[in-house]
C-alpha cells in the first residue's frame, strides 16, 4: 500500500517554544492531508484538513493560530505547534489521500509523540 | 459522515475467527464502510473498505448486509499481532474526511 512519513516520531521541547511536525506522502500525490490528535486512551480527533495550495479548513474547538498548517506541494503537509504548553503533549498523526487514485481509502503516518515539558 | 457503533472490548483465541460487528445504520448510499486498526503507539493502518458488497483481501473479509445498515469485519485466523483497536467509519469519497468513533479493542489471547 501507499506510505505516508510522519517525522519527527518523538519530540520533546519546552514551554512556550514552536515544534514543527512534516507528514510525507512517499509514493503519491496527496491533494488532502487530514491532521488528528489523539490524547491517552482515546480515539483520534481530527484537527483539520490540509488542501494543496489553500488554506487549511480546522474542526470547531482547534486553535488555527496555535496549530500552523502549510501544505505547499502535493507530498508535503507541516503542522507547527506554536508557543506549546504542557496540554499539547499528544500524539499526532497525519493521514494522506489520493483523491485521484482508483482507490479512496487514506494512509496514515507512524505518528508523532510531543511531550511538552 | 454517518456514525458508527461498536462493541467497545472483544476477546479471541488465536487461532479462531474474529469477527467484529459495526452499526451503521444511517449510513447514506454514496458512504463506503471503511476499516482500519491501531496497534498502541501506532499510527492507524487500513485493513479492507466496501459500499454494499462483501470484500476480502489478504488481511480481512468485510461482510455488508443488504440494506447496509450494519457490517461485521472478519479476521479469519486470528493471531496475537491482531491485537490492537478496530475502527469501523462510513465516508463518502467526496467527503474527504475520515472521523474515527471510539473502536473495539480486540484482545486476541493464546
Amino acid at each position: 500500500g501507499a506510505v505516508v512519513s510522519q517525522h519527527p516520531s518523538r519530540v520533546i521541547c519546552k514551554s512556550g517554544t514552536s515544534v514543527k511536525i512534516e507528514c510525507r506522502s512517499l509514493d503519491f500525490q496527496a491533494t488532502t492531508m487530514f491532521w488528528y490528535r489523539q490524547f491517552p486512551k482515546q480515539s483520534l480527533m481530527l484537527m483539520a484538513t490540509s488542501n494543496e495550495g489553500s488554506k487549511a479548513t480546522y474542526e470547531q474547538g482547534v486553535e488555527k493560530d496555535k496549530f500552523l498548517i502549510n501544505h505547499a506541494s502535493l507530498t508535503l503537509s507541516t503542522l507547527t505547534v506554536t508557543s506549546a504548553h504542557p496540554e499539547d503533549s499528544s500524539f499526532y498523526i497525519c493521514s494522506a489521500r489520493d483523491l485521484g487514485g482508483a482507490n479512496t481509502e487514506a494512509f496514515f503516518g507512524q505518528g508523532t509523540r510531543l511531550t511538552v515539558v | 459522515d454517518a456514525k458508527t457503533t461498536q462493541p467497545p472490548s472483544m476477546d479471541c483465541a488465536e487461532g479462531r475467527a474474529a469477527n467484529l460487528p459495526c452499526n451503521h445504520s444511517t449510513i447514506s448510499g454514496n458512504e463506503y464502510v471503511y476499516w482500519y486498526r491501531q496497534i498502541h503507539s501506532q499510527g492507524p493502518q487500513y485493513i479492507i473498505h466496501g459500499l454494499k458488497n462483501n470484500e476480502t483481501n489478504e488481511m480481512a473479509s468485510l461482510i455488508i448486509t443488504e440494506d447496509r445498515k450494519s457490517s461485521t469485519l472478519i479476521l479469519p485466523h486470528a493471531t496475537l499481532r491482531d491485537t490492537a483497536v478496530y475502527y469501523c467509519i462510513a465516508s463518502s469519497y467526496n467527503t474527504d474526511k475520515l472521523i474515527f468513533g471510539t473502536g473495539t479493542r480486540l484482545q486476541v489471547f493464546p
